[in-house]
């Protein structure tokens, strides 16, 4: 079974410029979950769908932060524009059923540096 | 509001010796408890899952506990072995279904 897919798995820009990260789930899981992990510290929840709605968002800097899933399969998360403090990496997670009870499977990550 | 700790933040030890790591959380109604374990560049790999009604997993050399009541989890880790070097996180999901992380255990076993 193929695991979490993401790209890219390292970035650099410039502050003020965008980004775009794109997560693939694992087949047949309806729950995609997008984390962000400051160094030293745990993995924080952005978002996360059910299928291609949002259930959660309300860690989401919305005035600079995106995410959509088409289709409820690949999920895009992009920055516009990007600060310093958003220097972290960014985790996918999918899961069969949302909530409770039912086991994430992290992707490796895109670590995205700021300068 | 869920708050999880996990205490130390880095842990020493030299090769064979038997360790526990330690996990904290603030709300006791919780549903699960999950450890992690991250190595330097990578995503998480799942390690034991914990549900609400269970008191404990094991997985070869791991065994995690949880008690709810004390609002603590630990996992347990027998004769350690330098490829078990990584940061331990683990993560509440609390009856709100968020899942809050601990910010890890950073494991370094000495040969």
């Amino acid at each position: 079974e193929a695991g979490v897919a993401q790209s890219p798995r390292y970035k650099i820009i410039e502050k003020r410029q965008s980004v775009a990260f794109w997560c693939n789930p694992i087949s047949g899981h309806a729950t995609l979950y997008w984390y962000q992990q400051i160094l030293g510290q745990g993995p924080k929840l952005l978002i996360q769908f059910q299928n291609n709605g949002v259930v959660d968002d309300s860690q989401l800097p919305k005035d600079r932060f995106s995410a959509e899933r088409l289709k409820g399969v690949d999920s895009t998360l992009k920055i516009q524009p990007a600060k310093l403090e958003d220097s972290a990496v960014y985790l996918c997670a999918s899961s069969l059923v949302g909530g409770s009870g039912y086991e994430q499977y992290f992707g490796p990550g895109t670590r995205l540096t700021v300068t | 509001k869920q708050e999880v700790t996990q205490i130390p933040a880095a842990l020493s030890v030299p090769e064979g010796e038997n360790l526990v790591l330690n996990c904290s959380f603030t709300d006791s109604a919780i549903y699960n408890l999950q450890w992690f374990r991250q190595d330097p560049g990578k995503g998480l790999t799942s390690l034991l899952l914990i549900q609400s009604s269970q008191r404990e997993q094991t997985s070869g050399r791991l065994n995690a506990s949880l008690d709810k009541s004390s609002g603590r989890s630990t996992l347990y880790i027998a004769a350690s072995q330098p490829g078990d070097s990584a940061t331990y996180l683990c993560a509440a999901y609390s009856s709100a279904s968020k899942i809050i992380f601990g910010s890890g255990t950073r494991l370094s076993i000495r040969p």
